[in-house]
């Protein structure tokens, strides 16, 4: 099993604000090390969305945010849009493992 | 513009072995370190190995060591991985990503766009 903790899948309607949570361990989120979110499209590699526990990359939209508090990071989307539709994972390093390790990402789903 | 492009990927009987080669273009190849990452069928991505920007330093998740093998060629903007006795459980998408080091860890800033491995009898 993965070693960050996300929920299966998420869901909301057109213009409404989602969040995924990211569960860790001290030995990754919570010691201290970045969390980063990943967005999935079908067929296609994974691309950043969040680095830095709340930094977006250039192209992001602001209506996309992370955050990140003790040993778990959510990350939130507002204003759902149907191109929102995705799998989402958070990533981090592990101190114990001495390996990045990810979670077994959310699908989102707008309804 | 970044690009990474992997190739090398097909079926092989377990046992077997296969290299997967990544091509980069677009930034210094020589400045970054890479790694490769993997996924499953339906699952999350897995972290298999990083090579450092001279290639000095390795690391492997504990899936793959002892069987495979990163490298990279400065000289010819590539990376690569050496897969030896490969099992069932190697079957995956392997991606090929760059390293940004934050200071508070790393992470894959641009990824290839995979290429499928297939382990199978």
């Amino acid at each position: 099993q993965s070693v960050l903790t996300q929920p299966p899948s998420v869901s909301g309607a057109p213009g409404q604000r989602v969040t995924i949570s990211c569960t860790g361990s001290s030995s990754n989120i919570g010691a201290s090390y970045d969390v980063q979110w990943y967005q999935q499209l079908p067929g296609t590699a994974p691309k950043l969305l969040i680095y830095g526990n709340r930094n977006r990359p250039s192209g992001v939209p602001d209506r996309v945010s992370g955050s990140k508090s003790g040993t778990s990071a959510s990350l939130a989307i507002s204003g759902l849009q149907a191109e929102d539709e995705a799998d989402y994972f958070c990533q981090s390093y592990d101190s114990s493992l001495s390996a990045w390790v990810f979670g077994g990402g959310t699908k989102l789903t707008v309804l | 513009q970044v690009q990474l492009v992997e190739s090398g990927g097909g079926v092989v009987q377990p046992g077997r072995s296969l290299r997967l080669s990544c091509a980069a273009s677009g930034f210094t190849f020589s400045s970054h370190a890479v790694h490769w990452v993997r996924q499953a069928p339906g699952k999350g991505p897995e972290w298999v190995a990083v090579i450092s920007y001279d290639g000095n330093d390795k690391k492997y998740s504990d899936s793959v060591k002892g069987r495979f093998t990163v490298s990279r060629d400065n000289s010819k903007n590539t990376l690569y991985l050496q897969m030896n006795t490969l099992g069932v459980e190697d079957t995956a998408v392997y991606y090929c990503a760059r390293d940004l080091w934050t200071g508070r860890g790393s992470y894959f800033d641009y990824w290839g766009q995979g290429t499928l491995v297939t382990v199978s009898s």
